[in-house]
């Protein structure tokens, strides 16, 4: 596709069940990034992929939250045993070079009830 | 470890007045510098970079930034607001090393 894209655009789900979030770059990029927005507020950092080389998970808020990024393409962020606060919208982008400017998808919306 | 301070949560400014959205980084090495816009229920759109060579660097629907390495700062301009331009900003800065971190936003809105 031309741009990256992201599934679902919104997702309700119960307290304690487990979703999955999926991202899917733009073709030949080779850095992706995650980012949770919480209403109208700040992009807080989650987790980057580089090529092959191991992500940087340094921003997952807790063991519930992990990533993969299967043959340098599709990611999938998967939150377990969901909580209230992790309401928000989960945005991916991605990009080809550190000089160049990231595009990123239209987000899921995530929904705890 | 980089990072992107934008110091104000909001900035209000009146139509057809000239407007600034600060911005200042920590980044080791050469940095690259980028500015988004985010309205209301969208995604994130990007506005403007700076890789190197002239510190005034023009954007989309007539934005611009400036560099200044001494300050560490690249501020978003605008000569001429307009009421349209209300929306989140943000400044994001990265290296060669490819991490990509974002500031807090600033909000802006043009009042008529």
């Amino acid at each position: 596709g031309a741009g990256v894209s992201q599934s679902p655009s919104n997702k309700v789900t119960e307290k304690g069940k487990d979703v999955e979030l999926r991202c899917d770059p733009i073709s030949g990029h080779t850095a992706l990034y995650w980012y949770r927005q919480s209403l109208g507020q700040g992009l807080e950092f989650l987790i980057y992929f580089q090529g092959n080389s191991a992500p940087d998970k340094s921003g997952l808020p807790s063991d519930r939250f992990s990533a993969e990024r299967t043959g340098g393409s599709v990611s999938t962020l998967t939150i377990q045993r969901t909580q209230q606060e992790d309401s928000a919208v989960y945005l991916c982008a991605s990009r080809s070079q550190p000089n160049t400017e990231a595009f990123f998808g239209q987000g899921t919306r995530l929904t705890v009830v | 470890a980089q990072s992107v301070a934008q110091p104000e949560d909001q900035v209000n400014v009146a139509e057809g007045n000239p407007l600034t959205v600060k911005c200042t980084y920590s980044v080791s090495g050469n940095p690259y510098l980028f500015w988004y816009v985010q309205y209301p229920n969208r995604g994130l759109q990007f506005l403007l970079k700076y890789i190197t060579g002239d510190n005034l660097v023009k954007g989309s629907y007539g934005f611009e930034a400036e560099f200044n390495k001494s300050q560490t700062s690249f501020h978003l301009k605008k000569p001429s607001a307009l009421v349209s331009d209300s929306a989140l900003y943000f400044c994001a800065a990265s290296n060669a090393g490819n991490m990509l971190t974002f500031g807090g936003g600033t909000r802006l809105m043009v009042k008529p």
